[in-house]
């Protein structure tokens, strides 16, 4: 089983600020990573799929890069609403979940 | 609209069964593989079973193999998983997720998830 370890495991920043969450792959995953962020009570949901692309609809200060075993997610300017979980996953190998990242208000 | 809506969640007894249900609508189900995730209370995410886009293809977590079964009916646009032997680290918000593609792809639509509670 391919492991995810994601980190920090919490993040505390201010809106307007930049914010950079790791992922990192126990064994080459490629390029087939993907970020999701879920807000509290809700389902999660797509950002970034094969490491570098953006869902539907997700706004260009979301920006993923990595391959292999080094994925970076970046939020370039901090909205209020961006203050979540994130999680990454991959499918190279089956499906792992990292365990997230809470990005919270400082 | 996309959506899916799981039911069938509830209050199971240790060792008991229970089968979830997720009704897709808004798109064409019979062309996209499926896959159930599940969220302990205050927990991550954990991956739980995938069916491909005709039901040829499975696969289990480690956790749930040869207890539970993830099966679809494209006629009625309808993803199942069926629960057996069920234990208490099985209490979970389950999701109903579909895949970008017909085999294995990114996870690009979620239900809003059913809880399951098993406790006696």
């Amino acid at each position: 089983e391919i492991v995810l370890t994601q980190s920090p495991a919490t993040l505390s920043l201010s809106p307007g600020e930049r914010a950079t969450l790791s992922c990192r792959a126990s064994q080459s995953v490629g390029i087939y990573l993907a970020w999701y962020q879920q807000q509290p009570g809700q389902a999660p949901r797509l950002l970034i799929f094969d490491a570098s692309n953006r869902a539907t609809g997700i706004p260009a200060r979301f920006s993923g890069n990595g391959s292999e075993t080094d994925f970076t997610l970046t939020i370039s300017s901090l909205e209020p609403e961006d203050f979540a979980v994130y999680y990454c996953q991959q499918r190279s190998n089956w499906f792992t979940f990292g365990q997230g990242t809470r990005l919270e208000i400082k | 609209e996309v959506q899916l809506v799981e039911s069938g969640g509830g209050l199971v007894q240790p060792g008991g069964s229970l089968r979830l249900s997720c009704s897709a609508s808004g798109f064409t189900f019979s062309g996209y593989a499926m896959h159930w995730v599940r969220q302990a209370p205050g927990k991550g995410l954990e991956y739980v079973s995938a069916i491909n886009f005709d039901g040829q293809s499975k696969y289990y977590a480690d956790s749930v193999k040869g207890r539970f079964t993830v099966s679809r009916d494209n006629s009625k646009t309808t993803l199942y998983l069926q629960m057996t032997s069920v234990r208490a680290e099985d209490t979970a918000v389950y999701y109903c997720v579909k895949d970008n593609g017909t085999y294995w792809d990114a996870f690009d639509i979620w239900g809003q998830g059913t809880m399951v509670t098993v406790s006696s």
